[in-house]
């Protein structure tokens, strides 16, 4: 059964970096046609699309976050990250990885069938 | 960006009723419309995708219907663990601006 978890601090102070890594276990990261995803959620407020990587590298970033996001992939640790840099409060959130299946071959529309269970951070000196 | 817009944003409702929570998006996205449940302290999880094909395991007093830019989840009969917060979910735009409705929080009357 694939799994997915978030890891990394649970703490950061204001304008550093924000690094997650998601391990996928039960599954190889590089499976066709995943992509995989993350996905905030500041506190008692609804979901926010991060952005998306393949196990190529390809990725889409959501653009009000493109200029400070990286995401990366390390298909030998079958693990991909996210780095979030110059965060303030408002990054403040829970961070989710999830799994990304295309809804049909050759399809570039997706859906988020498998999650992690989250990872609290805050933004705070 | 499209917009996603959710309503009601709360509802109350007992055990047994049927309920419907509509989704909204700002242009055409198709079918393109995924819904999920969230529970207290949980990640979401997956209940309809392409606005209303139910997931494996999913109850099928869950269903989703709807296209172009009106959607709706309906659920026929509540039981106690669906009382949930809901989020609808476009996957139409580019994988770069997926957006997701404010949630609709269930709670028991």
């Amino acid at each position: 059964q694939l799994q997915l978890q978030e890891s990394g601090p649970g703490l950061v102070k204001p304008s550093e970096t924000l690094s997650l890594t998601c391990t996928v276990s039960g599954g190889a990261i590089s499976s066709s046609p995943y992509y995989w995803g993350w996905i905030r959620q500041p506190p008692g407020k609804g979901l926010e699309w991060i952005g998306g990587i393949y196990y190529t590298g390809n990725n889409y970033c959501n653009p009000s976050l493109k200029s400070r996001v990286t995401l990366s992939v390390d298909t030998s640790k079958n693990d991909f990250s996210l780095r979030l840099s110059s965060v303030t409060a408002a990054d403040t959130a829970v961070y989710y990885c999830a799994r990304l299946p295309t809804y049909a071959s050759g399809s570039y529309r997706f859906y988020m069938d498998v999650w992690g269970k989250g990872t609290t951070v805050t933004v705070s000196s | 960006d499209i917009q996603m817009t959710q309503s009601p944003s709360s509802l109350s409702a007992s055990v047994g009723d049927r309920v419907t929570i509509t989704c909204r998006a700002s242009h055409n996205i198709d079918i393109y419309l995924n819904w999920y449940q969230q529970k207290p302290g949980k990640a979401p999880n997956l209940l309809i995708y392409g606005a209303s094909n139910l997931r494996a395991g999913v109850p099928s007093r869950f269903s989703g219907s709807g296209s172009g830019t009106d959607f709706t989840l309906t659920i026929s009969s509540l039981l106690p663990e669906d009382f949930a917060t809901y989020h609808c979910q476009q996957s139409y735009d580019s994988l770069a601006r997926y957006t997701f409705g404010q949630g609709t929080k269930l709670e028991i009357k």
